[in-house]
């Protein structure tokens, strides 16, 4: 078990660029959820998918905001057109589908918009 | 909609003294519930869950939490602090069934003087 993996760990982009992040999750986890944090925040949800199906999507993912899990394993999250209020950390977290939902999270990829 | 807070958003302690981390929760139904911790440098991970039975709970590096259904709580407790324990705890509840997508409070930081 490697645990939760994100790439990059770092991204400075300007603004009006597109970034794409990726999220690998534990391979027998077919949760997967995607948070944003920012500094003296907890995370907050964008997120999430079961298998390769995105089920449920925060009001704060607006439409420069896409994710996909293609293949039910790895996911990528896109941001287009970046503004400087995107800059955060994106968490990925994954789960069992069974249980009580506890979330095994990765390191975070830290964005930053100049 | 679920709403967590948690009262104390820095506190700094000398090794030795005892820990307690406020945490309430607001929703109607049955929740689980959650302590994150996240190390410096490190990603987020569980420090302990409560789903139901015994309200008080233990979890790792001897800490513990007591969910009290009247007052909507679950705070964490440690008796003896050490300048490890330094580190940003999240509260977070989610409602069983379904997308199990937690909301987190807004962290507390702990910082423990050696």
């Amino acid at each position: 078990d490697t645990g939760v993996s994100q790439d990059p760990r770092h991204k400075i982009t300007k603004r009006g660029q597109n970034v794409t992040f990726r999220c690998d999750p534990i391979s027998e986890h077919n949760r997967l959820y995607w948070y944003r944090q920012t500094l003296g925040q907890g995370p907050e949800f964008l997120t999430y998918f079961q298998n390769e199906a995105q089920l449920e999507k925060s009001r704060l993912l607006s439409d420069r905001f896409s994710a996909e899990r293609p293949k039910g394993s790895f996911s990528t999250l896109e941001i287009q057109r970046t503004e400087q209020g995107d800059s955060a950390m994106y968490l990925c977290a994954s789960s069992l589908d069974r249980g009580y939902g506890e979330q095994y999270f990765g390191p975070g990829t830290r964005l930053t918009v100049t | 909609a679920q709403s967590v807070s948690q009262h104390n958003h820095h506190v700094i302690l000398s090794e030795a003294a005892s820990l307690e981390l406020g945490c309430n929760y607001s929703y109607g139904g049955t929740v689980n519930l959650f302590w994150y911790v996240q190390y410096p440098g490190q990603h987020l991970q569980l420090l302990l869950k409560y789903f139901s039975g015994d309200p008080l709970v233990k979890g790792i590096k001897g800490f513990e939490a007591e969910f009290i259904k009247s007052k909507f709580s679950f705070n964490l407790r440690k008796p003896s602090v050490q300048w490890s324990d330094t580190a940003e705890y999240f509260c977070a509840v989610n409602a069983p069934g379904g997308s199990y997508i937690p909301t987190f409070g807004r962290g507390t930081s702990l910082i423990v003087h050696p």
